[in-house]
């Protein structure tokens, strides 16, 4: 049973294009991030919702838009793909405490030709 | 938030003790230090996580001095299997009531025969 499950795994597509990453966690927690990890591995957290409302929105583009149908549900959106949004991008969830860690999917690799 | 250092990489044999100082010297007061491991491939892995002292768990220790501006993770007798990348994560409670998390740029341990 796969806590965080993110899909696709592989993602290539060209400059401009439109394109969406799910991820579903089953552990019933409550927050939920999006994590974008560059060619230097430095993971760098873009959103986070806590029960379905946005509290974290770092410096991201307006191309990038999360959508959080349920509370096990954080979606990515990104709209005219650009060749600098190459990266693996992750998923995580939390109970929402500090004292609690936060669990990763696998990533997703995105490959803009 | 604190920023946190830690060394770019360390090399290692099978069966020593690796211990890996990350510095977080602006820590705050309601920060916890987490370390995660990963591996090619795959997302982040929780491992330990402390707020004062030593912390033990089945793999690994943290010794966090009275200051708290540094931390310390203790892998006992590695083995190759060790061989990734350990983050260190200085998070802080938000006043939305959600948790933000700065992710080091890692440690890149491999382990040796």
């Amino acid at each position: 049973d796969t806590a965080v499950s993110q899909t696709p795994k592989y993602l290539v597509t060209q400059m401009g294009n439109d394109k969406s990453i799910k991820c579903e966690q089953n552990l019933g927690h409550d927050t939920m991030y999006w994590y974008k990890q560059d060619s230097k591995k430095f993971l760098k957290i873009m959103f986070s919702y806590n029960n379905k409302e946005l509290i974290i929105n770092e410096t991201v583009p307006n191309r990038f838009s999360p959508k959080s149908p349920d509370k096990a549900h954080l979606n990515l959106h990104i709209n005219s793909l650009e060749l600098g949004d190459s990266a693996v991008y992750f998923c995580a969830s939390s109970p929402g405490d500090p004292d609690q860690p936060q669990h990763f999917g696998d990533g997703t690799r995105l490959s803009i030709l | 938030l604190a920023k946190t250092t830690q060394p770019i990489s360390m090399d290692s044999y099978e069966g020593q003790e690796v211990n890996i100082t990350c510095s977080h010297n602006n820590i705050a007061t309601n920060d916890y230090i987490t370390w995660y491991q990963q591996f090619p491939s795959q997302g982040p892995r929780f491992i330990i996580q402390g707020y004062k002292t030593k912390v033990t768990n089945e793999v690994a220790s943290l010794f966090i001095p009275a200051d708290r501006k540094s931390s310390t993770l203790s892998l006992p007798r590695v083995s190759l299997s060790d061989t990734a990348v350990y983050y260190c994560l200085v998070g802080a409670i938000l006043r939305s009531g959600g948790f933000k998390t700065i992710f080091g740029a890692g440690t890149r341990l491999f382990v040796k025969a």
